[in-house]
């Protein structure tokens, strides 16, 4: 199995900031990473997918980037509504594999 | 817009199967360009692929969960479900089903608790 590594697991952060996450695949998988924001008692939702698309309705201040192993989500300027946990996913091979996930809080 | 729901019993007794359907409505089912799929997230924890399905009932299962899976499609309710056999308390979590491109998952249904416990 494809073991998927992110980091930090959590990260306080301020209103405005800019945010960055990093995902690290233990082999290649190409541009085969996808990002997803999960809030408290939702299910998870797609943000970013093939590394850098963004998924239609997720506002613009969402990126990422990568290729090969090392992956990373930027937020460029936090809004309030998104403070939540990441995931990251690898589709590059099944079985299919996520992060452990990055919980970013309110400082 | 499509959506998915997850119904069946919120609680299982260990050794017993756990049974879970997914409704989709605002799509169909049978759509050649999507697999559909089961994802588990137990309490407070990370989540786990658990399998896919095609419309045509070709399979691709998680090997750590394979032998206690079966999937199946019914296309005439638009539905697709699971069973997950010999339960233990380490299968409590909540089950999502999705709807999968290209091994990206989206959209989720809203996830349903299963609680094995006697």
């Amino acid at each position: 199995d494809i073991q998927m590594t992110q980091s930090p697991s959590s990260l306080s952060a301020s209103v405005g900031d800019r945010v960055t996450i990093t995902c690290r695949a233990s082999q290649t998988i190409s541009n085969y990473l996808n990002w997803y924001q999960q809030k408290p008692g939702k299910a998870p939702k797609l943000l970013i997918y093939a590394a850098s698309s963004l998924q239609s309705g997720v506002p613009s201040r969402f990126s990422g980037s990568g290729s090969g192993t090392d992956f990373t989500l930027t937020i460029s300027s936090l809004q309030p509504e998104d403070f939540a946990t990441y995931f990251c996913q690898q589709s590059y091979s099944t079985p299919f594999t996520f992060g452990q996930g990055t919980k970013l809080e309110i400082k | 817009q499509l959506q998915l729901q997850e119904s069946g019993p919120g609680l299982v007794k260990p050794s017993e199967t756990l049974s879970l359907t997914c409704t989709v409505s605002g799509g169909s089912i049978s759509s050649s360009s999507y697999y559909w799929g089961w994802i588990r997230q137990p309490p407070g924890k990370g989540l786990e692929w658990i399998g896919s399905i095609y419309y045509s009932g070709s399979t691709n299962y998680n090997p750590s969960l394979k032998s206690r899976v079966t999937t199946s499609v019914d296309t005439s309710k638009n539905q697709f479900s699971l069973k997950l056999s010999s339960v233990t308390a380490a299968d409590t979590a909540i089950y999502y089903c999705v709807r999968s491109t290209g091994g990206r998952f989206d959209p989720w249904g809203q996830g349903t608790l299963v609680t094995v416990s006697s």
